[in-house]
């Protein structure tokens, strides 16, 4: 199963563009890359997942390198709310493994 | 549609005694999962189902049990509760697994405590 290395915490200005990495570098051809967050003790939340192309949806944008070992998460304009854990997957048949997650602080 | 219910929402056990997890989705989802997440980690995954009658094992299955007698309901049963199952379970379901159809909805979660 291919699994996921992301920094342990992450600093952002309200406003300003969030970016966090992930790097993948044991995926397979066809395994898609998910992105969840977590917000305090809530049920994980989806926001977007890809297999080779870019893609964009109203919460985020995902960007994969072309190699598919990577891959970075882009929240464009971020607030307050978008404090959470943020976990990068990729996905194994029937399974879902989450690492640790990113802590992102988004700061006034 | 609500989604995918958990009952209860917190929960004191005794060392030694059993319970069960309900969960519920409404979706009409195949696929249904069990997770743990201790403090300070990720998700780990316990039980997963892909259909009525059909279980297997995910990451941490010892302790647990499960059954999907139906579509919408797979409860997860702690028999001989331990402290080290203290840990807040997460139920999650999808329409599919793998490709684009495999994004999975999670309920709010059951926070338990093993003393």
């Amino acid at each position: 199963d291919a699994k996921t290395t992301q920094p342990p915490s992450m600093d952002c200005a309200e406003g300003r563009a969030a970016n966090l990495p992930c790097n993948h570098s044991t995926i397979s051809g066809n395994e898609y890359v998910y992105w969840y967050r977590q917000i305090h003790s809530q049920g994980p939340q989806y926001i977007i997942h890809g297999l080779k192309n870019n893609e964009t949806n109203e919460m985020a944008s995902l960007i994969i390198t072309e190699d598919r070992k990577s891959s970075t998460l882009i929240l464009p304009h971020a607030t307050l709310r978008d404090t959470a854990v943020y976990y990068c997957i990729v996905r194994s048949p029937h399974k879902f493994y989450f690492g640790s997650g990113t802590k992102l602080n988004v700061k006034p | 549609n609500a989604g995918v219910t958990q009952t209860p929402k917190f929960r004191i056990l005794k060392i030694g005694q059993s319970m069960t997890l309900q969960c519920a989705q409404d979706m009409n989802h195949n696929y249904m999962y069990w997770y743990r997440q201790d403090p300070g980690m990720g998700l780990k995954l316990i039980y997963y189902s892909v259909g009525a009658g059909i279980t297997d094992k995910g990451e941490v299955p010892n302790g647990y049990n499960v059954s999907r007698s139906t579509t919408e309901d797979f409860p997860l049963r702690l028999e001989l509760a331990a402290p080290s199952q203290t840990s807040v379970y997460f139920c999650a379901s999808s329409y599919a697994s793998g490709g684009s159809q495999d994004t999975q909805y999670f309920g709010p979660g059951t926070r338990l405590t093993v003393l």
